[in-house]
C-alpha cells in the first residue's frame, strides 16, 4: 500500500500569514496516462465532510480561492496557502488517487495564532 | 450533485447494519461511489468502491473490511449500499459516501454528511 505521510501533524498561523502542508508519498504517484502525479487536497472543516481543493497535485479545483496552490517535488507533494484567513481554519489530508486501495495522508490540523 | 447516507446507528459487536446512500444529480451508473470513514477524532479511511469498467461489474475493498463488508448499487433506485456484518468496536465511525470523478484516478467531487454507527461491546 502506498503511504502518505504528512507534516506538521498541527500547525498554528497568524491572519495574513502563509501556511505550508506537507505531504510525502512512500512511492511515485506518477500515473503513465498524463504522466501526472495523482495527489490530491482535501480540506475539512469542523463538523462537516472533506472537500476537494487540489487535484492532480496542482489543479485548482473550480471555486477554491487562489490563496491556495499545491506544488510537487518527486515524491513530495506541498499544499500552500499564502494569506491566512479565519474561514481556513480545518484539517487538511492529502490522498493519493493512483489506485486502490486509496490512502490519505494522517491529516495536518490548521489553527489560527 | 447530492449524496445521502441514511441507517447508521448504535449496534452490538458482531452484529449486522446496512447502510444506504440515496444519490441525485447523476446517475450511479456513470460513476464509481466509494464509501469512506471516519473513526472519531481521527483520520479519513477507504472502505471500498463499486462501478463498472468495461462490462465489469467492480467492487474492491480496504484491507480492514473486506470478507465483512459487502458495497451494492441498485441503479433503479440510483442508490449505493454498504453491508456490514461482524461488526467490531474499531468500526465505529461517520461512514461517507462519496462520488469518484469521471475519468483516470480516483479523486472524490463529491461527499454526503456521512452517517455515523456505533459499535458497542
Amino acid at each position: 500500500d502506498i503511504v502518505l505521510t504528512q507534516s506538521p501533524d498541527s500547525l498554528t498561523v497568524s491572519l495574513g500569514e502563509r501556511a505550508t502542508v506537507n505531504c510525502r508519498s512512500s512511492q511515485s504517484l506518477l500515473y503513465s496516462i498524463n504522466n501526472k502525479n495523482c495527489l490530491n487536497w482535501y480540506q475539512q472543516r469542523p463538523g462537516l465532510p472533506p472537500k476537494l481543493l487540489i487535484s492532480w497535485a496542482s489543479t485548482r479545483e473550480s471555486g477554491v480561492p487562489d490563496r491556495f496552490s499545491g506544488s510537487e517535488s518527486g515524491t513530495d507533494f506541498t499544499l500552500t496557502i499564502s494569506s491566512m484567513e479565519a474561514e481556513d481554519v480545518a484539517v487538511y489530508y492529502c490522498q493519493q488517487c493512483l489506485g486502490t486501495p486509496i490512502t490519505f495522508g494522517q491529516g495536518t490540523r490548521l489553527e489560527i495564532k | 450533485v447530492q449524496l445521502v447516507e441514511s441507517g447508521g446507528g448504535l449496534v452490538q459487536s458482531g452484529g449486522s447494519l446496512t447502510l444506504s446512500c440515496g444519490v441525485s444529480g447523476f446517475r450511479i451508473g456513470d460513476h464509481y461511489v466509494d464509501w469512506v470513514r471516519q473513526a472519531p477524532g481521527e483520520g479519513l479511511e477507504w472502505v471500498g468502491r463499486v462501478g463498472v469498467t468495461g462490462k465489469n461489474y467492480i467492487t474492491e475493498y480496504g484491507a480492514s473490511v473486506r470478507g465483512r463488508f459487502t458495497i451494492s448499487r441498485d441503479v433503479s433506485r440510483n442508490s449505493v449500499y454498504l453491508q456490514m456484518t461482524s461488526l467490531k468496536t474499531g468500526d465505529t465511525a461517520v461512514y461517507f459516501c462519496v462520488r469518484e470523478v469521471f475519468g483516470i484516478g480516483v479523486t472524490y467531487d463529491s461527499w454526503g454528511q456521512g452517517a455515523p454507527v456505533t459499535v458497542s461491546s
